[in-house]
C-alpha cells in the first residue's frame, strides 16, 4: 500500500493567519480526499480533489498527482479551525483501499 | 438531510459482552466503510462493503463482523469485545462502487472494554 505523510505534524497559529498544510504520498493516488476532524470528534469532509485546485470559502486545496502532493490553504485563521486536518488517497487500483495519512493538529489562539 | 448516522455515541461495555454499533446512510450510497482511530495510529479501515451481501476486511478486521443485508444499513458487530478493541469508530459512505469517491463519515462512537 502507499504511505502517507503529512506535514507539519503539529501548528499554532494567532487568529487571522494563514497556513499550508502539506501531504506527500509515496506513489501516484487517487481519490485524495481532505478532511477536518473538530475538536468533538466529528469528521468533515473537505475537498474531494484528485488533481487541480478547489476553493471553498477561506479554504483551498491544490493537488498535483505526477508529483504525489497535496497542499490545503486555510486563510484568515478563524479559532473554529482548529482541529485536526488529514488527507487520503488511494492507489488507482479500484478496489483499493483509501490510506489515511497520521494528521496535521492545528491550534488557532485568539 | 443527508447523513450518515452512527448509534450509540459513547458505549462502555466489559470483556466478552457481544456488542453492535449500527450504522446507516440516507444517501442510497453503494460502498460503506468501517475505521477505527486510536492515538499516533490515524485511521485504519476494518471492514467495507461495496454492495448489498457484498463485504470485505480492511486492514484490521481481527475481532469485528460486519453484515450489509441492506443498502442503507452496515452494523458493526464485536461478538466477544477485548480491552485492545477500545477505540473511536467510524462509519462512512461514499457514493461509487468502484472507488473511493468522497467519502461521508458519521459522528463516531467512542467504544471502552473494560
Amino acid at each position: 500500500g502507499i504511505q502517507v505523510e503529512q506535514s507539519p505534524p503539529d501548528l499554532i497559529l494567532q487568529e487571522g493567519a494563514n497556513s499550508t498544510l502539506r501531504c506527500n504520498f509515496s506513489d501516484s493516488v487517487n481519490n485524495l480526499q481532505w478532511f477536518h476532524q473538530n475538536p468533538w470528534g466529528q469528521l468533515i469532509n473537505l475537498f474531494y480533489i484528485p488533481s487541480g485546485t478547489k476553493q471553498n470559502g477561506r479554504l483551498s486545496a491544490t493537488t498535483v498527482a505526477t508529483e504525489r502532493y497535496s497542499l490545503l490553504y486555510i486563510s484568515s485563521s478563524q479559532t473554529t479551525d482548529s482541529g485536526v486536518y488529514f488527507c487520503a488517497g488511494d492507489l488507482n487500483f479500484g478496489n483499493e483501499k483509501l490510506t489515511f495519512g497520521t494528521g496535521t493538529r492545528l491550534t488557532i489562539i485568539p | 438531510e443527508a447523513q450518515v448516522t452512527q448509534n450509540p455515541r459513547y458505549l462502555i461495555t466489559v470483556t466478552g459482552k457481544k456488542l453492535t454499533v449500527t450504522c446507516s446512510q440516507n444517501m442510497n450510497h453503494e460502498y460503506m466503510s468501517w475505521y477505527r482511530q486510536d492515538p499516533g495510529l490515524g485511521l485504519r479501515q476494518i471492514y467495507y462493503s461495496m454492495n448489498v451481501e457484498v463485504t470485505d476486511k480492511g486492514d484490521v478486521p481481527e475481532g469485528y463482523k460486519v453484515s450489509r443485508k441492506e443498502k442503507r444499513n452496515f452494523p458493526l458487530i464485536l461478538e466477544s469485545p477485548s480491552p485492545n478493541q477500545t477505540s473511536l469508530y467510524f462509519c462512512a459512505s461514499s457514493p461509487s462502487t468502484a472507488t473511493n469517491e468522497k467519502l461521508f463519515f458519521g459522528s463516531g462512537t467512542q467504544l471502552s472494554v473494560l
